[in-house]
């Protein structure tokens, strides 16, 4: 079946930029997502990403997607310690609008 | 503002003991989900209804079961919680004709099995 995966962990100091990385496995995605949890909160979506597309931006997230390796990476501008979180990568692949969830990049953003 | 609701957000339950969770949107999704979220893990869908068609995940247990009584609720039973059952259950909801088929989530709810 599909898959998604992701880095369990990733630690930047304020200021720097984020990367956060996920690879997928199903060839026929249309779009992919990704969504942030705050600790004890559901989940936030973020962005998200046609399969047409190669890259997308949206204020200091971009999104890059590279479909012939089926690798998907969020950058974050400037990250802030209100970026520390959970973020999922998840895949859709039509239907009856199933996402399939990566297990999540905990993000800690230090001084 | 359009939202999806949960409550409770904590809900502590003895082992055995039946138990419902609820949801609520102001969105007009015809498309309502149910996942379950143990800690430190990716969420796993257990139900989805398209409009009032439910459709069950194929490895969720008998255990689970849901009801949609109209377009704006839905509730998640579980009829016998065991100890494994604690984790965070996060409704979700989206439109058929968006074909984008962004999930918008609710706060979760905090089920302890005691």
């Amino acid at each position: 079946g599909e898959d998604v995966e992701q880095s369990l962990f990733l630690s930047v100091r304020e200021g720097d930029s984020s990367v956060i990385n996920c690879t997928y496995t199903d060839s026929s995605s249309t779009y992919l997502y990704w969504y942030k949890q705050e600790p004890g909160a559901g989940l936030q979506l973020l962005t998200y990403i046609f399969s047409n597309m190669d890259m997308k931006q949206d204020q200091r997230l971009t999104v890059l997607l590279n479909k012939k390796d089926k690798h998907l990476s969020l950058r974050i501008a400037d990250t802030q310690t209100g970026d520390s979180a959970i973020y999922f990568c998840a895949d859709f692949s039509g239907g009856y609008n199933k996402l399939i969830f990566g297990a999540g990049t905990r993000l800690a953003v230090h001084p | 503002d359009a939202m999806v609701i949960q409550n409770p957000r904590y809900q502590v339950t003895q082992f055995g003991k039946p138990v419902t969770l609820s949801c609520s949107q102001t969105l007009n999704h015809n498309v309502m989900y149910w996942y379950q979220q143990k800690s430190s893990q990716a969420p796993k869908l257990l139900f989805h209804y398209y409009d009032k068609d439910f459709n069950n995940e194929a490895d969720t247990p008998d255990n689970f079961q849901s009801r949609r009584p109209n377009t704006s609720f839905c509730f998640l039973d579980i009829r016998s919680p065991g100890l494994g059952d604690a984790a965070m259950y996060l409704c979700a909801t989206s439109t058929k004709e968006s074909p984008s088929g962004e999930q918008y989530f609710g706060p979760g709810t905090r089920l302890t099995v005691t």
